[in-house]
């Protein structure tokens, strides 16, 4: 399976501000996706981030709030824009190929608090 | 639209008990379906999948799943817990454009 990798592990942010996660994979793949997890929550799809071209968001979410880059097979970003309280979640990147069946593996989280 | 319903919330057994966590799923085929696992502070680890073929599925950690379509359900076993055991345990189903939906999680305390 990939080795995924997200910066920052956490942070703490003021209200307003905005926070951009790296996403970062050890080979290429084909499919990558972001999610949300807000506390005692289970995980909910934001978008599918598509190499050279716009994200696909879920209902619900929308580029403004939450531009995604995906630059390359092994890369993408999620930014959190003008963040308040309700943003406070854990963001986690997964990737899938669908040469390994359809599974995702996750990333380990970035834990955001907004204060 | 796909759903995934683990009815219990949190289930708490002794250590060295057997352990089944139940998941029912909606959707109009048979789906891929999978169970990870979330430590605290971790990310989610993929404990087993299935998609087609044999209903029952070994996964990692000693835990295995039993696919039952008539009852829609995916429930996950292990025969007897560890310590090592104890963490969020979600059921996902998944198809087409590799989306994945997400039940609520089980939350699993092992008393030692």
């Amino acid at each position: 399976s990939a080795v995924i990798s997200q910066k920052p592990s956490r942070d703490i942010c003021q209200r307003g501000t905005s926070l951009t996660i790296q996403c970062q994979v050890d080979s290429q793949v084909t499919m990558m996706f972001w999610y949300r997890q807000q506390p005692g929550q289970s995980l909910t799809l934001i978008a599918t981030a598509n190499q050279g071209s716009e994200a696909t968001y879920e209902s619900g979410f929308v580029i403004d709030k939450f531009p995604i880059s995906r630059p390359n097979l092994t890369f993408s970003t999620l930014t959190v824009s003008n963040m308040s309280p309700e943003d406070s979640s854990i963001y986690l990147c997964s990737v899938g190929d669908r040469g390994v069946g359809y599974e995702q593996y996750f990333g380990p989280g970035t834990r955001l608090t907004v204060t | 639209a796909q759903s995934v319903t683990q009815p219990d919330i949190h289930i708490t057994v002794s250590e060295g008990a057997s352990l089944e966590l139940r998941c029912n799923y909606s959707y109009g085929a048979t789906p891929y379906l999978f169970w990870y696992v979330q430590s605290p502070g971790q990310g989610l680890q993929l404990l087993l999948k299935y998609f087609s073929g044999d209903t029952l599925v070994q996964g990692i950690k000693g835990f295995e799943a039993e696919f039952k379509r008539s009852q829609s359900s995916f429930n996950l076993r292990k025969p007897s817990v560890h310590w090592s055991d104890a963490a969020e345990y979600f059921c996902a189903v998944g198809k087409g454009a590799q989306k994945l939906v997400f039940g609520q999680g089980t939350r699993l305390t092992i008393n030692p």
